[in-house]
């Protein structure tokens, strides 16, 4: 099956913990990106990764890093939570120079007390 | 830059009845631009993509039609059904967007019977 997946599916933590979110993507794509969906449904880039080189980082907090050890596959790690990191964090992928479509996987969703 | 604007948070409608969802935007290039679907608990899901020959694309009954004169991009169906019911983005992208897509704020599509 070729896909976006993601995992895990949901998480719960609290306050000042560290989590990691995992993505890979089995569509051959060049460009990967982590998305974060508030609770108002708002689609906000965080930020995307071509062939792992980070070509767009959205000034989000430094306790944000994404990792990638290859093309298929994008993590996400947040240090130290905090209450407004609470959300859904959506990763997908694209080819590179085609019609810019994207692939979204099911979504990690975080939950911080 | 590069921007898209969704003016309906929220349509309600009744089961039959046509469907418009309304887009326009903003860029400097000639753009793609994308309707995303997104059911409850679901990824976001490509519905349509515009074409550069003009073409009206159409998917499940939906279709958009691109007018760069009012720079418009607006969902379309005759007649809505109860499964229509989802979250809908606008997006655009384009030749100097480094491969990111400009989404809009989404539009809840509520349909009831």
């Amino acid at each position: 099956e070729t896909a976006v997946f993601q995992t895990p599916n949901y998480h719960v933590t609290q306050v000042g913990n560290e989590v990691s979110f995992n993505c890979k993507q089995t569509l051959g794509h060049d460009t990967m990106y982590w998305y974060k969906q508030d609770s108002k449904k708002l689609l906000k880039i965080m930020f995307s990764y071509n062939n792992k080189q980070l070509i767009v980082n959205e000034t989000v907090p430094r306790r944000f890093s994404p990792q990638s050890s290859d093309k298929a596959h994008l993590n996400l790690r947040i240090k130290s939570v905090e209450p407004e990191d609470s959300a859904v964090y959506l990763c997908a992928s694209s080819p590179l120079r085609q019609t810019y479509e994207q692939y979204f996987g099911p979504g990690t969703r975080l939950t911080v007390l | 830059g590069d921007s898209v604007t969704q003016t309906e948070g929220l349509v309600t409608l009744t089961e039959g009845l046509p469907v418009m969802l309304n887009c326009t935007y903003q860029s400097t290039y000639s753009p793609f631009l994308f309707w995303y679907v997104q059911h409850l608990n679901e990824a976001p899901k490509l519905l349509l993509k515009s074409f550069t020959d003009n073409k009206r694309p159409e998917h499940q009954g939906f279709h958009a039609t691109l007018h760069k004169s009012s720079s418009s991009f607006h969902l379309q169906k005759s007649s809505a059904q109860l499964s229509d019911s989802a979250l809908y983005y606008c997006a655009l992208s384009d030749r100097c967007s480094n491969n990111r897509i400009f989404f809009g704020d989404g539009t809840q599509l509520v349909v009831k019977p």
